[in-house]
């Protein structure tokens, strides 16, 4: 597709159950990224990976939460037994490298919502 | 610490009028990249402008320009002749290019209300 995609849009659940996040980076791009954004605030960091390698892992709030992107495509974010303060817009950005001045473009985001 | 900080939580300016929205950084790295987003009430992120800390020369994208000055760790975006659509959301982030990877830090930012 032309822009990076994001699904599902939305998301509603009741609290301690399992989520995933699917990410569909731009054609092309080797470097795909997580980030967190709350209301009125900058996206915060997750993780993010170059191909299907993990490079940084240290923004994960906790061991609730991981990633993969297992053929250097598609990735996926998921989130194990969810809490409440789980709830927030997820954004995945891709780029074509990860180095350097490479712009890093965003999806519209998944709104993840704990009940 | 990499940190950016977005002083201005809120901008009025009339429209066709240029605008300054103010953003430094803080960062022991000697390479590092500067870039600004705009975030309109419909959500998407969109990329506006970059500067790396080695280019001599500042920024420039169409109505965009990027004042950079490496000795006070200041990237301020210049709007030239705003425009109505120009209201939204805007966020600097850097980037260290050797000690923090890919990640890019954001700030806080500043919502721009340009006026009829």
């Amino acid at each position: 597709g032309a822009g990076v995609s994001q699904s599902p849009r939305y998301k509603v659940t009741k609290r301690g159950q399992d989520v995933a996040l699917r990410c569909d980076p731009i054609s092309g791009h080797v470097s795909l990224y997580w980030y967190r954004q709350a209301l009125g605030q900058g996206p915060e960091f997750l993780t993010y990976f170059n191909y299907e390698a993990q490079q940084d892992k240290s923004g994960l709030p906790n061991d609730r939460f991981s990633a993969e992107r297992p053929e250097g495509s598609i990735s996926t974010l998921t989130i194990q037994r969810t809490e409440q303060r789980d709830s927030a817009m997820y954004r995945c950005a891709s780029s074509l490298a990860g180095q350097g001045g490479q712009p890093q473009h965003f999806g519209d985001g998944t709104r993840l919502s704990i009940l | 610490a990499q940190k950016i900080t977005q002083t201005q939580p809120g901008m009025f300016v009339q429209e066709k009028e240029a605008v300054t929205l103010d953003c430094t950084y803080d960062t022991s790295d000697q390479s590092y990249g500067l870039f600004w987003y705009k975030q309109p009430s419909s959500g998407e992120m969109i990329f506006l402008i970059y500067q790396g800390s080695y280019d001599e020369q500042n920024a420039t994208e169409g109505r965009y320009s990027l004042n950079f000055q490496k000795a006070r760790k200041s990237a301020n975006l210049v709007i030239s002749a705003s425009q109505l659509g120009d209201s939204a959301m805007y966020f600097c982030a850097m980037r260290d290019f050797y000690n923090q990877g890919g990640k890019l830090i954001f700030g806080q930012g500043t919502e721009l209300s340009v006026k009829p």
